[in-house]
């Protein structure tokens, strides 16, 4: 049972054009939501979180919107450059008590910035 | 500022034999969570240590079991190895202080191959 879900493998935008990364999952009992980019070969960067008590979160170029009532999010990226090529994962997490979090991923999807 | 550590890089082993990774945590942090990612998959949650405890654990056997040092250091042992082991393991660490250990900080991952 797939709790996060990313329903496009990959994606690909012009250089400068806006790029859309969808998200819905099915647990209600998520109380926040992350996006990390991934390179080959390295670890999950973290990019920006939002509550599940906000509608949208915004840091640079990067901005998190969340429709709590059709348990869906996206990220987007405006302008989209070549450096934000990457896998790009969903992530949930659940509160276990005593400030323990646990984060659930999405399987990603691959964008493609064209120059 | 130093980030999450993980070592070695790379592991070949064979199936029946016994492993450890490890991982240092991002410099300030208390909380080690480990990863299990598959290819093609996102990160799977193993376990998490905090204060040198594991207080919360995924959907994995025991095989898989853990340890966090006075230091919040954290090894991972992964016992009587599978095929099915074979993955990038994902170490992540965060701080509890803060009541924001939902914003984890990965490591670049052990890519453990069982033969």
């Amino acid at each position: 049972d797939q709790q996060v879900k990313q329903n496009s493998p990959s994606l690909s935008v012009q250089e400068g054009r806006i790029s859309i990364l969808n998200c819905d999952y099915t647990n209600s009992m998520f109380d926040y939501f992350l996006w990390y980019k991934k390179y080959p070969a390295e670890g999950p960067t973290f990019l920006i979180s939002i509550s599940s008590i906000k509608d949208k979160n915004e840091d640079g170029r990067f901005t998190v919107f969340l429709n709590k009532s059709a348990k869906h999010l996206s990220l987007h990226i405006v302008p989209s450059q070549p450096g934000d090529s990457a896998v790009y994962f969903c992530a949930a997490s659940v509160p276990s008590g005593a400030g323990s979090y646990q984060l659930t991923f999405g399987k990603g999807t691959k964008l493609s910035v064209i120059p | 500022d130093a980030g999450v550590t993980q070592s070695p890089t790379h592991l070949i082993k064979t199936r029946g034999q016994q492993v450890t990774l490890r991982c240092s945590p991002k410099s300030g942090h208390d909380t080690v969570s480990w990863y299990q990612q598959a290819l093609g998959q996102g990160p799977q949650f193993i376990f998490q240590y905090y204060e040198e405890e594991e207080r919360q654990r995924g959907n994995f056997p025991d095989r898989f079991s853990g340890h966090q040092f006075p230091n919040y250091s954290s090894e991972l042992n992964v016992n009587a190895l599978l095929l099915g082991d074979s993955a990038l393991y994902l170490c992540a660490s965060s701080l509890t202080v803060t009541g924001r250990s939902y914003e984890q900080y990965f490591g670049p991952g052990t890519r453990l191959t069982v033969t």
